[in-house]
């Protein structure tokens, strides 16, 4: 079974302190790797998407980047704006056929205090 | 482009009423997902559409929840009867999926539901 566990739970700010959200996993084959963001009364919104380890990818203050165990999400210098709950979900190949299901983790909520 | 559409937004009822959710996914998007997040949790998958064939409802709870997508567009989610834990957000969201894999999913606002 496709497992995803994020860490920490809730991380907390000051304006320009940078720090990294971590998203470990277990997957039978990863098709993809995904990073949501998630503000209070809204659904996901989509950041990321990393398929093979060593891979990176950036948007604006936010850096993902991926092993073949866990990804990592750099936030650089965050502001206020940031502030919101960070999803991982992995895409499984042994899902199969057109079995395009994501598997989230809990997320992590992010505060950043200005 | 318009995103994928939910309503009602809110919706509160009482243990063993019944209610349904109704979503329009984007347009040309073949793939229709319902997912449940309950309180401080990610969302977890309830049911997969590839067009209006079901690709995934192992964990749907089929003695209380049923979904359709008839025509392949619109789905509508029901829960008859309901119980306490069901409260939870309810989210819809859509995909491509041309068969590459690594489609991104685009998901709806939600519906929030409160079983009293």
């Amino acid at each position: 079974e496709d497992q995803v566990t994020q860490s920490p739970e809730a991380l907390r700010l000051q304006e320009g302190e940078s720090s990294s959200l971590n998203c470990s996993y277990t997957v039978s084959g990863l098709r993809g790797l995904f990073w949501y963001r998630q503000d209070p009364g809204k659904g996901p919104e989509f950041l990321f998407t990393l398929y093979s380890a060593g891979e990176e990818k950036e948007k604006e203050r936010l850096k993902a980047t991926l092993t073949k165990k866990e990804s990592f999400l750099h936030i650089t210098a965050p502001k206020p704006e940031d502030s919101a709950t960070y999803l991982c979900a992995v895409q499984a190949a042994s899902s199969g056929g057109s079995n395009y299901k994501l598997t989230f983790g809990k997320g992590t909520l992010l505060t950043v205090n200005p | 482009e318009a995103g994928v559409a939910q309503s009602p937004r809110y919706k509160i009822i009482e243990k063993r009423q019944s209610v349904a959710f109704w979503c329009n996914p984007i347009s040309g998007h073949a793939t229709l997902y319902w997912y449940q997040q309950i309180l401080g949790q990610g969302p977890k998958l309830l049911i997969q559409f590839q067009n209006n064939g079901v690709v995934d409802d192992s964990q749907l709870p089929k003695d209380r929840f049923s979904a359709e997508r008839l025509k392949g567009v619109d789905s509508t989610l029901k829960i008859q009867p309901a119980k306490l834990e069901d409260s939870a957000v309810y989210l819809c969201a859509s995909s491509s999926n041309r068969g590459r894999g690594g489609e991104k999913l685009f998901f709806g606002s939600g519906t929030q539901l409160s079983v009293l």
